[in-house]
């Protein structure tokens, strides 16, 4: 049973032009989401979350929509730059329980 | 800040031989948790400890795997013996681990990861 599920496996875009990743989930427990960054032969680095009590949460180039009642959200970069071609995973968490479950991933290529 | 550190980066053996992993997480860091990543999949949790408790490894294939971590610091991860479908990315992480969403203190922190080939 996959509780979060990217559908697309990869996703290219040219440069400056804005990235949307999605993830869908299906635990309502889910109380907390991130997206992960990671580039080949490294580990995952955190990139942002956000907590189920907002909607929306920004950092920069990165944002990271939520929508409850469709159970999912979606990560949008803008402008892409070619440093941004990685693989994004989204993960989703329950509070007091620690565990994080990740989603398949996708895999960006900014196109220069 | 240090980050998690892992070793060896890279292992290659024959199935039925063992082999360890080791990691040492994030100073003050009191969750400690091993995932395995298989490729074009994402991380799956393989055991996860709360200081030096074990909190889940329900996913942990018991008969073969086996994890500790000694005085609430570094882990260790072994495969007794390796299979072939045994071949992924060990990551390792940790967070400071309140439990409670939406603090900082939940975000996980990865390590390189091994990249474990049974041939």
């Amino acid at each position: 049973d996959q509780q979060v599920k990217q559908n697309s496996p990869s996703l290219s875009v040219q440069e400056g032009r804005i990235s949307i990743l999605n993830c869908d989930y299906t635990n309502s427990m889910f109380d907390y989401f991130l997206w992960y960054k990671k580039y080949p032969a490294e580990g995952p680095t955190f990139l942002i979350s956000i907590s189920s009590i907002k909607d929306k949460n920004e950092d920069g180039r990165f944002t990271v929509f939520l929508n409850k009642s469709a159970k999912h959200l979606s990560l949008h970069i803008v402008p892409s730059q070619p440093g941004d071609s990685a693989v994004y995973f989204c993960a989703a968490f329950t509070s007091g329980t620690y565990k994080y479950i990740f989603g398949t991933g996708t895999r960006l290529k900014v196109l220069a | 800040e240090a980050g998690v550190a892992q070793s060896p980066r890279y292992k290659i053996i024959e199935k039925r031989q063992s082999v360890a992993f080791w990691c040492n997480p994030i100073s003050g860091h009191a969750t400690l948790y091993w995932y395995q990543q298989i490729l074009g999949q994402g991380p799956k949790l393989l055991i996860q400890f709360q200081n030096n408790g074990v909190v889940d490894d329900s996913q942990l294939p018991k008969d073969r795997f086996s994890a500790e971590r000694l005085k609430g610091v570094d882990s260790t991860l072994k495969i007794q013996p390796a299979k072939l479908e045994d071949s992924a990315v060990y990551l390792c992480a940790s967070s400071a681990g309140t439990g409670v969403a939406g603090g900082n203190k939940d975000t996980q922190y990865f390590g390189p990861g091994t990249r474990l080939t049974v041939l």
